[in-house]
């Protein structure tokens, strides 16, 4: 069964300390996975995907096949980056319906 | 960006009654069109998909005579949720998706919130 994990419902960190969101996939053949973001009152957005291999808002994600995890980075967390955050994947040979894990919500104190 | 809107944001009805929720891509002609539902605290899931000119295709244990969808044109699709109850309030959301390319990448709407009395 295709299944996006999301171990950490709340995760609370202070400012400017390092961040890691973590998310661990269950899929056969090479998945495409994506990382989504919701701040307060807004709507869900994109937030990086694994083919592009970039880095937004200064978070980066990498695929780790061996582990089958695709976990959230940010080495130096911002109150901005309150918010929920979902891990999600393609389901196989579907129009791109996505597979959503429950998201972790990241508190970032001052 | 593209940006994906829905109408209304937020609908009260008494149980029985049926309710339409609009989802429109403002920018874009949206090919296919994805339905979501997410309780509280609780995490998106994918109700059915839409394509234009086409039926829609329900996920498993979703009630396609209960909630209808239409997708009549590129940038319109509707959910009605009929003969409601208080057990479909929901906060419900659609994204959109351009045709072309390789990517998946959906735009979200707000979401509308249901609620029934």
């Amino acid at each position: 069964a295709q299944r996006v994990t999301q171990p950490e419902k709340l995760l609370s960190v202070f400012k400017g300390a390092p961040v890691e969101l973590k998310c661990n996939y269950s899929y056969s053949g090479s998945p495409e996975l994506f990382w989504y973001v919701q701040y307060s009152r807004q709507r869900l957005q994109l937030l990086l995907r694994h083919i592009s291999r970039e880095s937004i808002k200064g978070f980066t994600a990498d695929l780790n096949k061996g582990e089958t995890s695709f976990h959230l980075k940010k080495p130096f967390a911002q109150e901005e980056d309150s918010a929920m955050y979902y891990c999600a994947l393609i389901r196989a040979g579907s129009q791109g319906n996505l597979i959503f894990g429950k998201g972790t919500k990241l508190s970032v104190k001052p | 960006g593209a940006v994906v809107s829905q109408h209304p944001s937020w609908v009260i009805c008494k149980s029985g009654t049926s309710v339409k929720i609009e989802c429109r891509s403002l920018d874009f002609q949206a090919t296919t069109m994805f339905w979501y539902r997410q309780f509280p605290k609780q995490s998106l899931m994918l109700m059915a998909t839409s394509n234009e000119g086409s039926k829609a295709t329900y996920e498993q244990g979703v009630e396609k005579d209960k909630f209808l969808i239409n997708h009549a044109s590129l940038t319109l699709s509707t959910l009605t949720v009929t003969s409601a109850h208080p057990e479909d309030s929901s906060f419900y959301i659609c994204s959109a998706r351009g045709g072309g390319g390789a990517t998946h990448e959906q735009y979200f709407g707000p979401g509308t919130r249901l609620t029934v009395t």
